[in-house]
């Protein structure tokens, strides 16, 4: 079974540019999240979505990042304008259900955004 | 606010000794708690976890960890270290039950010494 998926492994973009950073969940995983670790720092929530919707998307930084999962598959999450303190790892994550059943969260590789 | 502190952002032991990576949490109800690894190129794993009932949990790879709730603490401990332990460890907690809407500690990074 093939686990999350993170397309690309690197970017380095210029300030100003616009990146996308892709995400492939677990096949038939309703739950994706998206999670960004700054410089050594503790790694941040950003975004839930269940299926197609966006659950919770309280940890987004602010209206640059918009994220998308349409058709309940993949997730894209765009960066436009990148701003230097953008540069991080991004990571995401599925799962088929919750916590609570006992349903494990799957973590991608991660995609390191480094913006100069 | 909620939050998870990880104290020592770098541990060293030899190979053969007792790994401890402290964690403490402060959480204004009782939370899931959480131990991840991350080997170098890889994605994080699940270690261990605790949820509810017996408050000493093993995980994989020989790694356990006690939830103390009077002291708000969730230390993940190994016996014995090895060589492929050398990785960063993060702790984590899930305040809101049902979700993995995770606060993670800034990570301890373990390396271990021949």
């Amino acid at each position: 079974e093939a686990g999350v998926t993170q397309f690309p492994s690197h970017s380095v973009i210029e300030k100003g540019q616009t990146v996308t950073l892709r995400c492939d969940p677990i096949s038939g995983h309703d739950n994706l999240y998206w999670y960004r670790r700054v410089m050594g720092k503790e790694i941040k929530f950003l975004l839930h979505f269940v299926k197609e919707s966006k659950q919770d998307e309280s940890g987004m930084p602010n209206n640059r990042f918009l994220a998308e999962r349409t058709g309940g598959t993949y997730s894209t999450l765009k960066v436009q304008p990148a701003e230097l303190e953008d540069s991080g790892v991004y990571f995401c994550a599925s799962s088929q259900g919750i916590v609570d059943r006992g349903e494990k969260l799957f973590f991608g590789s991660g995609t390191q955004l480094s913006v100069l | 606010a909620q939050s998870v502190t990880q104290l020592g952002s770098h541990v060293s032991v030899s190979e053969g000794a007792l790994v401890l990576l402290r964690c403490n949490y402060s959480s204004s109800v009782p939370p899931y708690l959480f131990w991840y690894v991350q080997y170098p190129n890889q994605g994080l794993q699940l270690l261990l976890k605790y949820t509810t009932g017996a408050t000493l949990v093993k995980g994989i790879n020989g790694f356990e960890a006690e939830f103390k709730k009077s002291e708000t603490s969730f230390h993940l401990t190994k016996p014995s270290a090895h060589m492929s332990d050398a990785a960063e460890y993060f702790c984590a907690v899930s305040p809101l039950r049902g979700t993995y809407k995770y606060i993670f500690g800034t990570g301890t990074r373990l390396k271990v010494l021949a």
